[in-house]
């Protein structure tokens, strides 16, 4: 385990469900991060939460909402998705002046 | 133009071999590099930062050429347990914690008997 945890590991859901991405940390890290793996692309960014502000990316569609509760939880929510939505979704944790850690991600799975 | 650009490989060679994976990157005003490592569908790890007069950690060293915009990764003595996609990271300006990484599409390694 990496100190950052994620759940569930793996998720398939049809393009009219909701359903939550969690992440969680106790490592003390002051900053959470989505990303969005897809085959042969690179990892992409989704959404900084930093210091409890949240950084828009203004490119990810708004059926994706990230929320962040506190330091240590960070959500993802999901509502009608689309099947190019499947992807492997990683959360990443850091401090100040420290290197990032991911946590083992879920594989998001949409159809 | 990719803002981080990777030969996706495979890079397939045999064991005891000596490897080197090459990286360009597009924003000259790039602060910060890194190499992670990410095995098959588990989660990326930072293997090492390239700093500019170069680093090594055991059989890896890591170059950074800021001139060109190039970093580097030399594998030397390939493991069977190197086999991984390698992933060149860059990281704009240094404005904490909001700053961004971006990440190369990886290349990844076999290593063979």
């Amino acid at each position: 385990e990496t100190g950052v945890t994620q759940t569930p590991r793996h998720l398939v859901m049809g393009m009219t469900n909701k359903k939550s991405l969690k992440c969680e940390q106790h490592l003390g890290h002051n900053a959470m991060y989505w990303y969005k793996q897809s085959a042969k692309k690179p990892l992409e960014l989704m959404f900084v939460y930093s210091l409890e502000e949240r950084v828009e990316n203004n490119s990810v569609p708004s059926r994706f909402s990230p929320e962040c509760p506190n330091s240590s939880h960070l959500f993802l929510h999901l509502h009608t998705l689309q099947p190019e939505d499947s992807a492997l979704y990683l959360c990443a944790s850091r401090k100040t002046g420290y290197g990032y850690t991911f946590g083992s991600g879920t594989r998001l799975t949409v159809v | 133009r990719k803002e981080v650009e990777q030969d996706p490989g495979p890079f397939n060679v045999p064991e005891g071999a000596t490897v080197a994976f090459n990286c360009t990157y597009s924003n000259s005003a790039s602060q910060s590099f890194f190499w992670y490592r990410q095995d098959c569908r588990k989660e990326p790890k930072l293997l090492m930062s390239v700093y500019s007069s170069g680093n090594e950690d055991g059989r890896f060293t890591a170059q950074l050429n800021r001139a060109s915009q190039y970093i580097s990764l030399l594998i030397r003595d390939s493991k069977l347990s190197d086999s991984a996609t390698y992933l060149c990271v860059v990281k704009a300006g240094n404005t904490g914690t909001a700053s961004k990484l971006t990440f190369g599409t990886g290349t990844r390694l076999q290593v063979t008997l």
